[in-house]
């Protein structure tokens, strides 16, 4: 186990709705990325933050937006759903360092289906 | 064309067999290569991480990178049923925060 929790498990939403995904990373870890893994799939980069700020954004819309909290736990928010936002997201953590063998560790992802 | 580019398979192989598993990637810029292990409805975990090129052994595990042919490798040995998965491997530029690029994942599964 890696020590990322993250809720729901699954989620069904219609088109046009909002949706939050939550992420709770390792205590320790500063800094958590969030990613999109449409089926058969690699993880595609969504953002990433960094003590609260993000810190690096991938090929997504504005509507993706998320948030990290002091806590060690963030979320990702998703607006004006499309069918095509139908994927599993996942956050990973890590320690946030300068360290060469800094490695992102993975939660088990929400499933989010758009109908 | 996609960065990193990886045979979506699907894979089968009998128990005991070596298995390889391949990505070719196109931005020189990768430094740092990771083989992530992903099983059926679970997040991806992390296997083996590798520094420029050369070979790295972990137990039945040996990654390869020739950063010269941009051309990374997994092999397993004795390959067992629980190592079938999808096998995702991922990269990146610089040491620390930075983001991860992936394959697509090779769907494996090893015959008992």
């Amino acid at each position: 186990e890696t020590g990322v929790t993250q809720s729901p498990t699954h989620l069904i939403k219609t088109r046009g709705q909002q949706v939050t995904l939550r992420c709770s990373s390792q205590s320790g870890h500063n800094t958590v990325s969030w990613y999109q893994q449409a089926l058969g799939q690699g993880p595609q980069f969504i953002f990433q933050y960094y003590r609260e700020e993000e810190n690096g954004r991938g090929n997504f819309p504005p509507r993706f937006s998320g948030l990290q909290f002091p806590n060690y736990s963030s979320e990702l928010n998703v607006n004006a759903l499309e069918l095509d936002d139908s994927a599993l997201y996942l956050c990973a953590s890590s320690q946030g360092t300068s360290g060469s063998t800094d490695t992102q560790y993975f939660g088990p992802g929400t499933r989010l289906t758009v109908l | 064309q996609k960065e990193v580019e990886q045979d979506p398979g699907p894979l089968s192989v009998p128990e005991g067999a070596i298995v390889s598993l391949n990505c070719t990637y196109s931005n020189s810029a990768f430094q740092y290569f990771m083989w992530y292990r992903q099983y059926s409805r679970k997040g991806p975990e992390l296997l083996m991480y590798t520094y420029s090129s050369g070979n790295k052994e972990d137990g039945r595990f040996t990654a390869q990178v020739d950063k010269s042919s941009k051309y990374i490798s997994l092999f397993i040995r004795d390959s067992q049923p629980s190592d079938s998965a999808t096998y995702l491997c991922a990269m990146r530029v610089n040491f620390g925060n930075e983001k991860l690029t992936f394959g697509t994942g090779t769907r494996l599964t090893i015959i008992p």
